[in-house]
């Protein structure tokens, strides 16, 4: 059973476009992890939030916490090919760093 | 500073057999977790040992087994291999030991792909 479910699947833009991808769940959790995963590799994590209504940007990329700390969103503004990848959300519980919830993932491609 | 290793970086197998899989961790770290990822099902959690001890165990049969040594060191076990078992093995490490887990982020491997013939 999936928990997280991420929004869209997939997303293919042009340069210089903004997305939001976006990550939902029915379930609180006390961290909210975003990795990008690129082929033939492993994830890589972007961004670690843990309280509600959290901010965090990280040049182009802004992330979100619910403030319920259900729900997660990614925003990228001018994207680049360079961000073209597996997008994945991730929840944690309070107690444990290592066992998380993975979303269903957003793969992106952007194009020149 | 070295990643996490993961060795072999392929493997193809029979239904019926049993394989191992490597992880060598960051160095430093001592909480070593398993993920499985597949088209269909994602990333899931399979378990996590910290200081040679199984900490966290995700739901999968118990044909999926795992040990740490010593030296951090992990190594994942699939016995009586079904065709369902193939896919992306991921393996993690991390420092964290307890509290906030902000500063102590998942490292991934770049996994082990199995296919099962």
């Amino acid at each position: 059973t999936q928990l997280l479910e991420q929004s869209p699947q997939f997303l293919s833009i042009q340069e210089g476009e903004n997305l939001t991808v976006y990550c939902n769940s029915s379930s609180v959790f006390s961290s909210l992890q975003w990795y990008r995963q690129e082929p033939g590799e492993g994830p890589v994590l972007l961004v670690t939030v843990v309280t509600g209504g959290e901010v965090k940007k990280l040049k182009r990329l802004t992330f979100q916490f619910g403030d319920a700390r259900k729900d997660s969103s990614l925003h990228i503004t001018a994207a680049q090919p360079g961000d073209t990848g597996l997008y994945l959300c991730a929840g944690g519980r309070a107690g444990t760093a290592s066992k998380l919830t993975f979303g269903t993932g957003t793969r992106l491609q952007v194009t020149l | 500073k070295a990643g996490v290793t993961q060795t072999p970086r392929y493997l193809i197998k029979t239904r019926g057999q049993q394989v191992t899989l490597s992880c060598s961790p960051i160095s430093g770290h001592r909480s070593v977790s398993w993920y499985q990822q597949t088209p269909g099902q994602g990333l899931q959690f399979l378990f996590e040992y910290f200081s040679e001890t199984q900490r966290n165990k995700g739901n999968f049969p118990g044909r999926f087994s795992g040990r740490q040594f010593s030296n951090s060191r992990s190594e994942m076990n699939v016995s009586t291999l079904e065709l369902g078992d193939s896919a992306l093995y991921l393996c993690a490490s991390s420092s964290w030991d307890r509290g906030y887990v902000g500063n102590s982020p998942l490292h991934f491997g770049n996994g082990t792909r199995l296919t099962v013939t």
